[in-house]
């Protein structure tokens, strides 16, 4: 199947700095990604859908100025947590597809602030 | 909007087992289902997926699901458990997100987890 790569795996940072992580389709054009966040023993809540090229569509509750996303191309999304804080603290997968295809999956992010 | 849930929590198998994860969703239209696989720490690999057509779908590592409209669910199973098949295991449901053949907005279950006794 087609590849996602997300980077980084594991990322510690203090309380207050910046987050950025990537999301990188290897093998096919993503024009619609995916950013969800897993909580512990929790479902992957999404986040928000990012076409390229167009401002991404966050869901009900995710702040969009806390959590940015840009999707500049058809091969890569970012999402930067901004002033983190230990409350951010949780597992963020990212998934792409092309159109009419099915989604694939990043292997996920583990962010801790502290 | 659509929901899925995914009843047992924790599930415990002895290797060579057969196994059953159950999955019910709730949705307006027909729905598109899957099934993903999560290693700890890791993102989701696909098991499979039920878009239309024959109702029992086969997937990868010998697991299969059948899609059973009448009582809203689409439950995985594998008549022979290996030990790695220890895992997380979500079901999906795909609604319609965007105009277009398959385009759809994946809702999770919030996961059975998978413990296999040598």
């Amino acid at each position: 199947g087609a590849v996602v790569s997300q980077h980084p795996s594991r990322v510690i940072c203090k309380s207050g700095t910046s987050v950025k992580i990537e999301c990188r389709s290897l093998d096919f054009q993503a024009t619609t990604m995916f950013w969800y966040r897993q909580f512990p023993k929790k479902s992957l809540m999404l986040m928000a859908t990012s076409n390229e090229g167009s401002k991404a569509t966050y869901e009900q509750g995710v702040e969009k100025d806390k959590f940015l996303i840009n999707h500049a191309s058809l091969t890569l999304s970012t999402l930067t947590v901004t002033s983190a804080h230990p409350e951010d603290s949780s597992f963020y997968i990212c998934s792409a597809r092309d159109t009419g295809s099915e989604a694939f999956f990043g292997q996920g992010t583990r962010l801790t602030v502290v | 909007a659509q929901s899925v849930t995914q009843p047992d929590i924790h599930i415990t198998v002895s290797e060579g087992a057969s196994l059953e994860l159950r999955c019910n969703y709730s949705y307006g239209a027909t729905p598109y289902l899957f099934w993903y696989v999560q290693s700890p720490g890791q993102g989701l690999q696909l098991l499979l997926k039920y878009f239309s057509g024959d109702t029992l779908v086969q997937g990868i590592k010998g697991f299969e699901a059948e899609f059973k409209r009448s009582q809203s669910s689409f439950n995985l199973r594998k008549p022979s458990v290996h030990w790695s098949d220890a895992a997380e295991y979500f079901c999906a449901v795909g609604a319609r997100a965007y105009s277009g053949a398959g385009s759809y907005q994946l809702t999770f279950g919030k996961g059975t987890k998978l413990s296999v006794i040598p």
